[in-house]
């Protein structure tokens, strides 16, 4: 079946500096990728969604320079946390949607669980 | 706007018990509704669906049945296994009025714990 591979799982890093999380789809194409992010006990909220060959639509509130996405090739999404700071921690989840126009087959990354300190 | 409430967590049952997870939602109209399922280090797997009013989904045991009038999808097992320990978000897709959305929208999570 359809695999989304999410690297790194975890990380830590210093304030100030910056982490690219990636995303890869492994045997089909993504054109489209929506990032999410996870506060504890909270949803999973959706930050943007990433077009392969045009610029990532965010969703309100989300600071485009803070998180910077690219959506480089058809099987490659990558979020960037910019400067990061420790209200930046959070757990990162990329999501493929459907490819066979079935809209429910939605394919997830298994996370990133980023620490600022 | 469109949300979902789940109960919170964590759950714990012993083996071979019934279990329960409650949702609602808001939304208008009749939105697509979802259970996924997050075992420890690996992504997000649908569970189970429903995409209209009396609808029943089921996968692996789990049940959950879309009620339009309590705006409820609760997740019911009758008997649990270590094995389904995980967590479980429900989730929905909000009715499309002629333009395209497949945009998940997802309650908090519910941690169940599983023991022998």
């Amino acid at each position: 079946g359809a695999v989304v591979s999410q690297h790194p799982s975890w990380v830590i890093c210093k304030s100030g500096t910056s982490v690219k999380i990636e995303c890869r789809s492994l045997d089909f194409q993504a054109t489209t990728m929506f990032w999410y992010r996870q506060f504890p006990k909270q949803s999973l909220m959706l930050m943007a969604t990433s077009n392969e060959g045009s610029k990532a639509t965010y969703e309100q509130g989300v600071e485009k320079d803070k998180f910077l996405i690219n959506h480089a090739s058809l099987t490659l999404s990558t979020l960037t946390v910019t400067s990061a700071h420790p209200e930046d921690s959070s757990f990162y989840i990329c999501s493929a949607p459907p490819f066979q126009g079935n809209n429910y087959g939605y394919t997830f990354g298994s996370g990133t669980r980023l620490t600022v300190v | 706007g469109n949300s979902v409430t789940q109960m919170e967590g964590p759950v714990t049952l012993s083996e071979e018990a019934f279990l329960t997870i409650n949702c609602t939602y808001t939304a208008t109209g009749y939105p697509s509704l979802f259970w996924y399922v997050q075992y420890p280090g690996e992504g997000l797997q649908l569970l189970l669906k429903a995409t209209k009013a009396d609808d029943k989904g089921s996968n692996k045991g789990f049940e959950a049945t879309y009620r339009k009038e309590t705006t409820s999808f609760h997740l019911e097992k009758g008997s649990v296994q270590v094995s389904d320990s995980a967590v479980y978000f429900c989730a929905l897709i909000p009715e499309s009025y002629g333009g395209a959305t497949n945009k998940l929208i997802f309650g908090t999570g519910t941690l169940l714990a599983v023991q022998p």
